[in-house]
């Protein structure tokens, strides 16, 4: 079964620029999706179809995907931005989830 | 505004039933895929299955194959999961999701619901 990989943990200062890979095996030819998960909450929809952004999230929130590695950019990280993020395709009829990141905004 | 409501979560013994209900609003739920999604206690995202907007087509996670059953019902607004045969391992926030629209399997899920505790115990 296909398999997304995530880093566990990022950190990034406040007012950086955070960015968050998700691999996968020619993930560049799939179409990736970003969800934030603050805690205790639902996950949202951030980036859709690798980098299209749903109404009412900000610019600074990018994606791109290319060969093996897709990547969630978070530029000016905020508090606000303190969430994990899980990318997610779909593969052989089944919606594939990474394991999910934990962004920390120090 | 696009709503979605689970219910029916709760307390069951292992090898047990539970049959959760998702109401939804604000778009025309007919035209839509939709899916059920879990999260285990302190774990991530796990899809579990998805069902075309007209229901004839139905997806699952091996995990879950054979022993839920997702449906719809489109006069009613409102998709069901249908969870036989429970495990330990099935305990967990379960949230339902509005697929986007898109065509062939590509779609995201762009709105979803608050969730609802499925806890599998004795």
């Amino acid at each position: 079964s296909y398999q997304l990989t995530q880093p566990l943990s990022v950190s990034v200062a406040l007012g950086q620029t955070a960015r968050i890979t998700c691999g996968g095996n020619n993930i560049g030819r799939k179409t990736v999706h970003w969800y934030q998960q603050r805690p205790g909450q639902a996950p949202v929809l951030v980036i859709y179809r690798d980098g299209n952004r749903p109404s009412g999230i900000p610019e600074r929130l990018s994606g791109s995907n290319s060969g093996n590695t897709a990547t969630l950019t978070i530029n000016g990280a905020q508090a606000g931005d303190e969430a994990d993020y899980y990318c997610q395709v779909w593969d052989s009829s089944t919606v594939v989830f990474g394991g999910g990141t934990k962004l920390t905004v120090l | 505004e696009v709503q979605l409501l689970e219910s029916g979560g709760g307390l069951v013994q292992p090898g047990g039933s539970l049959r959760l209900s998702c109401a939804a609003s604000g778009f025309t739920f007919s035209s839509y895929a939709m899916s059920w999604v879990r999260q285990g206690p302190g774990k991530g995202l796990e899809w579990v299955t998805a069902i075309s907007g007209s229901g004839g087509n139905t997806y699952y996670a091996d995990s879950v194959k054979g022993r839920f059953t997702i449906s719809r019902d489109n006069s009613k607004n409102t998709l069901y999961l249908q969870m036989n045969s429970l495990r330990a391992e099935d305990t967990a926030v379960y949230y339902c999701a509005k697929g986007d629209g898109g065509v062939s399997f590509d779609w995201s899920l762009d709105y979803w619901g608050q969730g609802t505790l499925v806890s599998v115990s004795s």
